[in-house]
């Protein structure tokens, strides 16, 4: 079983807060992603970091960021939350030797409501 | 970017009944994942294949590279495999590429 874990499960706070998703795994992964989801739909990538000090934008634009200061700890953050914000957020890990290092785990997601 | 695309979009099955889910992929890929998404939204991998067969208890996938596509079958479905169904692939470029995923709801 994977172990990466995301905190808060659920949250909803208001317009012009400032957030932090927090995730952490504990499997030594290089590669940690952040993915947003809307009820029912197709998962879109917003950022992935490769290691340590390592982080880029995904395909979808997003108004987060992100830090990668330890191998195990891959944090998201909205500056000033909007509605538009509300959604679910899903961190993932991926590593390891072979091919089957490219396995991606999903943490149980945060799903975060805007009012 | 490599295109992902799942069919069919929802299915309804018996409990008991058999089902194949395939995935597309518009390129040559060296990642394929298919993961199950239950209803309280948590996303567990399934198959790591990008080429060739295996097999997992009642699940079996099964890639065929050259001709770019993928299959998941589910035999004997059970209530609990109901769900979405995603398929991501990676040509080698990029990061993975989800599809749209299928539906399945399997009612006793």
């Amino acid at each position: 079983e994977a172990d990466i874990y995301q905190t808060p499960r659920y949250l909803v706070i208001g317009t012009g807060k400032k957030i932090t998703l927090e995730c952490s795994q504990t499997m030594g992964h290089d590669k940690m992603y952040w993915y947003q989801q809307d009820p029912g739909m197709e998962l879109h990538l917003i950022h992935y970091s490769y290691g340590v000090n390592s982080t880029e934008k995904g395909d979808l634009s997003s108004e987060s960021t992100v830090s990668r200061i330890r191998t195990e700890h891959f944090p998201l953050t909205l500056e000033s939350a909007r509605p538009s914000h509300t959604s679910q957020y899903l961190c993932a890990s991926s590593g390891g030797t072979g091919g089957s290092g490219n396995t991606i785990y999903f943490g149980e997601g945060s799903w975060l409501t805007v009012v | 970017g490599i295109q992902v695309e799942q069919s069919p979009p929802d299915l309804i099955l018996q409990e008991g009944a058999n089902s194949t889910l395939r995935c597309n992929f518009s390129d040559s890929v060296n990642n394929l994942q298919w993961f199950h998404q239950n209803p309280w939204g948590q996303l567990i991998n399934l198959f790591y294949i990008p080429s060739g067969t295996k097999q997992n208890g009642r699940l079996s996938a099964t890639t065929v590279a050259t001709e770019r596509y993928s299959l998941l079958y589910i035999s004997s479905s059970q209530t609990t495999d109901s769900g979405v169904y995603f398929c991501a692939a990676d040509s080698g470029y990029s990061t993975l590429t989800f599809g749209k995923g299928t539906m399945l709801l399997v009612s006793p």
